[in-house]
């Protein structure tokens, strides 16, 4: 089955106790992408990737870093996670490697930093 | 920087009635609209596109208008279903950087009254 799998769902942590999101996407996408949800403000992204080693920062980028060192792994790392980085995250993936087709998203990570 | 505008943020209608969003876009070389649909505790999932060359599409019950020249875009939803209830979000691809990215608007919650 065609999927983008992120893990873990939730999580709760303390401020800078550095943590990983992982996400893994098995269509052979050259484009994926995070995003995190927040109330009245839709989804924005925070990093994106064109391909192997390509990455670029998106509209929300401190605080975040990503790796692109295979085509489906996709990981979001928070060196030093704070209270307002609590969010729900999405990743997501497309086959076109500038953003502009159909983007499939993981089931979310609920993130709580205290 | 290019955003994305969206009304309304919230939408109440009774069931059979019709159900329209609307979207702004400003950066004027956006050439791909997706439409997602997030029901409670899921992920965004996309229910229709429509892509610069083309002014209307239709999808049963689902059709989007574009017109490039003022940068707008809707979402028409015809004989409204309780299962409609969700968040919309809209969407408008932009080249940035050396690729592209898909900038969302803040998301209409949708609710439809039996």
């Amino acid at each position: 089955e065609a999927q983008v799998t992120q893990n873990p769902r939730y999580l709760i942590t303390v401020t800078g106790k550095k943590l990983t999101v992982t996400c893994s996407q098995n269509m052979n996408h050259e484009y994926m992408s995070w995003y995190r949800q927040d109330p009245g403000l839709g989804l924005r992204q925070i990093y994106y990737s064109m391909n192997v080693e390509v990455t670029d920062k998106g509209d929300v980028p401190e605080g975040y870093k990503v790796s692109r060192k295979e085509k489906r792994n996709f990981p979001l790392i928070l060196e030093s996670p704070s209270p307002n980085q609590t969010s729900l995250y999405f990743c997501a993936s497309s086959l076109g490697n500038r953003g502009n087709t159909e983007a499939f998203f993981g089931q979310g990570t609920r993130l709580t930093v205290v | 920087g290019e955003n994305v505008e969206q009304h309304p943020s919230t939408l109440s209608v009774q069931e059979g009635d019709s159900a329209v969003i609307k979207c702004t876009y400003s950066d004027s070389a956006s050439n791909y609209f997706p439409w997602y649909k997030q029901e409670l505790g899921k992920r965004p999932q996309l229910i229709i596109d429509i892509r610069s060359n083309v002014g209307e599409k239709k999808d049963q019950r689902i059709a989007v208008t574009l017109n490039k020249t003022a940068k707008h875009f809707s979402l028409h939803i015809t004989e409204t279903q309780p299962e409609d209830s969700a968040v919309y979000f809209c969407a408008a691809s932009t080249i940035y950087n050396q690729g592209g990215k898909l900038i969302f608007g803040q998301g209409t919650e949708l609710s439809v009254k039996p």
